[in-house]
């Protein structure tokens, strides 16, 4: 079944990088993505990697992509207070239709 | 701006009450979407529609029900709220096709619904 797992809660403080992971089980997700959600808001999409690639990188984002054991992790480089937000994982299954993770809640203290 | 609005942005509901979550988006997009968002428990996929008049369920359909008469619309039908109901609503929609790339979903900003 598909099944996307991410732990709930990173803290890191402001300058530091910042790690979130997240394993998924379809093994036929051709893009991968990466979305944000601030306090009271939608979800936005911050990046996404296709399912052949290793890593992708976007000014302060890298996405890595280790397919053998479907983890996906997203690095945040420098990371600021306006940073601080859920981050959802999802993973397309099949026509459009988007699986999404738990949620990581990153926390980033001054 | 363009984008995905949804209203109301917040409701409470009596249990047994229903009432129609609305969901509009001016940029065209064919496939439009409704979740469900639980604390520790992600974004759950109620249901989908692909285009005017095709809908579709998801994986928490019961309760729900969807019609799409326009491409613009995707309104949300609560038939009896129950408190097991309680929860963020969001809409999304995206282009259609078969290029991937597309399922880059916009978001609106959510109703909170509480069912007391």
């Amino acid at each position: 079944g598909e099944d996307v797992e991410q732990s709930l809660f990173l803290s890191v403080r402001e300058g530091d990088s910042s790690v979130i992971n997240c394993t998924y089980t379809d093994s036929s997700s051709t893009y991968l993505y990466w979305y944000k959600q601030e306090p009271g808001a939608g979800l936005q999409l911050l990046t996404y990697i296709f399912s052949n690639m290793d890593m992708k990188q976007d000014q302060r984002l890298t996405v890595l992509l280790n397919k053998k054991d479907k983890h996906l992790s997203l690095r945040i480089a420098d990371t600021q207070t306006g940073d601080s937000a859920i981050y959802f994982c999802a993973e397309s299954t099949g026509f459009q239709k988007l699986v999404f993770g738990t949620g990581t809640r990153l926390l980033v203290s001054p | 701006n363009a984008g995905v609005t949804q209203t109301p942005k917040f409701q409470v509901l009596k249990t047994g009450q229903s009432m129609t979550l609305q969901c509009a988006q001016d940029m065209n997009h064919e496939y439009m979407s409704w979740y469900r968002q639980d604390p520790g428990m992600g974004l759950r996929l109620i249901h989908y529609s692909v285009g005017a008049g095709i809908t579709d369920q998801g994986e928490v359909p019961n309760g729900y029900n969807v019609s799409r008469s326009t491409t613009e619309d995707f309104p949300l039908r609560l038939l009896s709220a129950a408190p097991s109901q309680t929860s963020v609503y969001f809409c999304a929609s995206s282009y259609s096709g078969s290029n991937p790339i597309n399922y880059g979903y916009t978001f609106g900003s959510g109703t909170r619904l509480t069912v007391v």
